[in-house]
């Protein structure tokens, strides 16, 4: 079956403008995560979803950072005013959200690679 | 806070074991994972560690020791394709609901597997 999709691969933007970046999860999965992740970094948590609402925004850097999942499947990541230090790679991952007794194990996408200028 | 600490880099031959060292500091543990990642992919999972002792997948065997919040990855028999980034991740909270929670990631070890 296919895999996270996101959507686009690269987006590149000028300082001030606004930016969506889609994930597509595998289907069935009810967990739904947004990383950030910048050269040589780890991921960054941004924010988790179960379900259609956000379970954890406490990773959201301002509030120029929104994420939507409306109907419980795929998710917008939503970037306003877009500033230099917003260029990173973004990557969504989705997870069968199982509970307690699963490994918990996180399917990533490729990405999303911004770059504002 | 939080925090993982992992050696930034590692440099190992074809055929050599490794061992990448991950500690932890978080406010509540449910776990400690492994993830791979190759320049310019996504990372995938390798393995999972909810009670101390040694998991084996492999070439690959994970331990953790939540007593000294530490955790290793062990990399056996080492091939030029195992050159990638290792990343060590820790559950720090379920989430509502029964369900996981997030997931907070180190910085990351790279290693470089010579011929």
């Amino acid at each position: 079956g296919a895999g996270v999709s996101q959507t686009p691969s690269n987006k590149v933007t000028e300082k001030g403008k606004y930016v969506e970046l889609r994930c597509d999860p595998i289907s069935g999965h009810t967990a739904l995560y947004w990383y950030r992740q910048s050269l040589g970094q780890g991921p960054e948590f941004l924010i988790y979803f179960q379900g259609t609402g956000a379970a954890d925004d406490s990773g959201l850097p301002n509030d120029r950072f929104f994420a939507v999942r409306p109907e419980g499947s795929v998710s917008t990541l939503k970037i306003q005013r877009t500033e230099r230090g917003d260029s990173a790679v973004y990557l969504c991952a989705s997870s069968p959200g199982q509970g307690r007794g699963g490994t918990g194990e996180l399917f990533f996408g490729e990405g999303s690679r911004l770059t504002v200028l | 806070g939080q925090s993982l600490e992992q050696p930034s880099e590692v440099t190992a031959v074809e055929g050599a074991i490794v061992q990448i060292n991950c500690t932890y500091q978080t406010s509540g543990f449910y776990g400690l994972s492994w993830y791979q990642q190759h320049d310019g992919g996504a990372p995938t999972f390798l393995s999972y560690n909810a009670l101390d002792g040694l998991e084996e997948t492999g070439r690959f065997s994970s331990f953790l020791s939540r007593s000294d919040s530490y955790g290793y990855l062990l990399l056996q028999e080492l091939q030029m394709k195992d050159s990638a980034s290792y990343f060590c991740a820790v559950r720090d909270r379920n989430g509502a609901g029964g369900s996981q929670g997030n997931l907070i990631f180190g910085k990351g070890t790279k290693l470089s597997v010579k011929p």
